[in-house]
């Protein structure tokens, strides 16, 4: 069955950026979203279609894709974009496959 | 702004069965695919299943396909999940989602809204 990877956690200072990466055997063949996951409350949908912003999500979310990884950055991250991020592929042959989660520590 | 509610979790013991219901309000179901996720106690996410809009299409994670069926009722704006022959590892909080959509040929292939999620525990 088809897999994903992503980094366990990544810590970054108030104000600067995080990168999340999320790497996937031909990933650049599929499309790839990104979601914000506080606990206790619903995901949140932040990228999709690898780097196209939903209505409503700051310009400090960007995401991008290049051979079999997809990055996911926050510009000027702040206390409340600590959360879980977790990266989604989908393609016809294997409809949606989520990445296991990268936890943001802003310190 | 589209909301989802879902319903029907609770305790039940393995082997046994569950339907959880997901009520959309202010938006047409019909127009949208959509999907059922859960997360699992100290887990990630993992995609469960999702229908066509009218129904006429189903897919399935397969740690629950022949186990699971995904339906709607799109004259309610209602959906639903029936969840059968239940393991300990179905244990988990599962969501309601849309999925989105710019048009009617341009498809996310993600979830834009979701429920607040209901939650189902397998235990003996």
């Amino acid at each position: 069955s088809y897999g994903l990877t992503q980094s366990p956690s990544v810590s970054v200072s108030p104000g600067q950026t995080a990168s999340i990466t999320c790497s996937g055997d031909k990933l650049g063949d599929k499309f790839v979203s990104w979601f914000q996951h506080t606990p206790g409350q619903s995901p949140v949908l932040v990228i999709y279609q690898d780097n196209r912003r939903p209505s409503g999500i700051p310009e400090r979310f960007s995401g991008s894709t290049s051979g079999n990884t997809a990055t996911l950055t926050i510009s000027g991250t702040q206390a409340f974009d600590e959360a879980d991020y977790y990266c989604l592929a989908w393609d016809s042959s294997t409809p949606y496959v989520f990445g296991p989660g990268t936890k943001v520590s802003v310190l | 702004e589209a909301q989802l509610v879902e319903s029907g979790g609770g305790l039940v013991q393995p082997g046994g069965s569950l339907r959880l219901t997901c009520a959309g309000t202010r938006f047409s179901s019909i127009l949208y695919w959509m999907s059922w996720v859960r997360q699992a106690p100290g887990k990630g996410l993992e995609w469960v299943a999702n229908i066509k809009q009218d129904g006429s299409e189903k897919y399935y994670a397969a740690s629950v396909w022949g186990r699971f069926t995904m339906s709607r009722d799109n004259a309610n704006n209602l959906m639903y999940l029936q969840m059968n022959s239940l393991r300990v590892e179905d244990t988990a909080v599962y969501y309601c989602a849309r999925e989105g959509q710019e048009s009617s040929t341009n498809f996310f292939y993600a979830m834009d809204v979701w429920g607040q999620g209901t939650t189902v525990t397998v235990s003996s």
